[in-house]
């Protein structure tokens, strides 16, 4: 079964706005990753939320976690262009040797 | 300061054939991942191997598949008597121990297309 379903599978939003992507997931983790990949490239990390941790920013991004509803959101503020991509959630699973679970992924496209 | 290199980019392969992917980790990364992805889908883990040693294969298919991460070199996905259905993206990552709690990098991939 499907560890990570992202929502909304697809957001097209204006330059400027904010895009916000949830994450919902199944069994205990250690920690939640979000990724992000642009067409037809590999996937680059974003950041790291840990179990213990409830909200955690890097620049223009914003991560929440909530254990109790086995959920997460990415927050990307003041969107540009440069922007749009796929972006991933990944689990790491209590016992699960670092080996990841991806979600199905947010398409994002962010227009001029 | 190289990140994870996979080639070849792109590989054409019949029916039948055998597919080679070929992945080097970051210098100083002992831990190598491999992940499927088909169109519009997220990645699918298939192996975790530390030089040497597979430690999780549970994402593998069961026959024509096969991983390995020699001591010198890089490491191997070796796809036997390919099928249309093998049609995907290949991604490798890798990562520093393999503790938990680690962030992946991940090489641009190889794009396998069985005709």
């Amino acid at each position: 079964s499907q560890q990570g379903e992202e929502d909304p599978q697809a957001l097209s939003i204006q330059e400027g706005e904010n895009a916000t992507m949830n994450c919902s997931y199944k069994t205990s983790i250690n920690n939640l990753q979000w990724y992000r990949q642009n067409s037809g490239r590999g996937l680059v990390h974003l950041i790291l939320i840990r179990s213990n941790e409830r909200e955690k920013h890097s620049g223009r991004l914003r991560v929440t976690l909530d254990t109790s509803k086995k959920s997460s959101s990415l927050l990307i503020t003041a969107s540009r262009a440069a922007d749009t991509a796929s972006y991933f959630c990944a689990t790491d699973l209590t016992g699960g040797g670092n080996k990841l679970t991806f979600g199905t992924g947010t398409q994002l496209k962010v227009e001029l | 300061n190289a990140g994870v290199m996979q080639n070849p980019r792109h590989l054409v392969r019949r029916r039948g054939q055998e597919a080679r992917l070929r992945c080097s980790p970051m210098k100083g990364h002992s831990h190598v991942y491999w992940y499927r992805q088909l169109p519009e889908e997220g990645l699918k883990f298939m192996v975790y191997l530390q030089k040497e040693n597979i430690i999780d294969e549970s994402g593998m298919p069961k026959e024509r598949f096969s991983a390995e991460f020699p001591k010198e070199g890089p490491s191997i996905l070796r796809i036997q008597q390919v099928v249309r259905g093998d049609s995907a993206a290949y991604f490798c990552a890798s990562s520093p121990a393999g503790t938990g709690g680690e962030k992946l990098f991940f090489g641009s991939g190889t794009q396998l297309s069985v005709l």
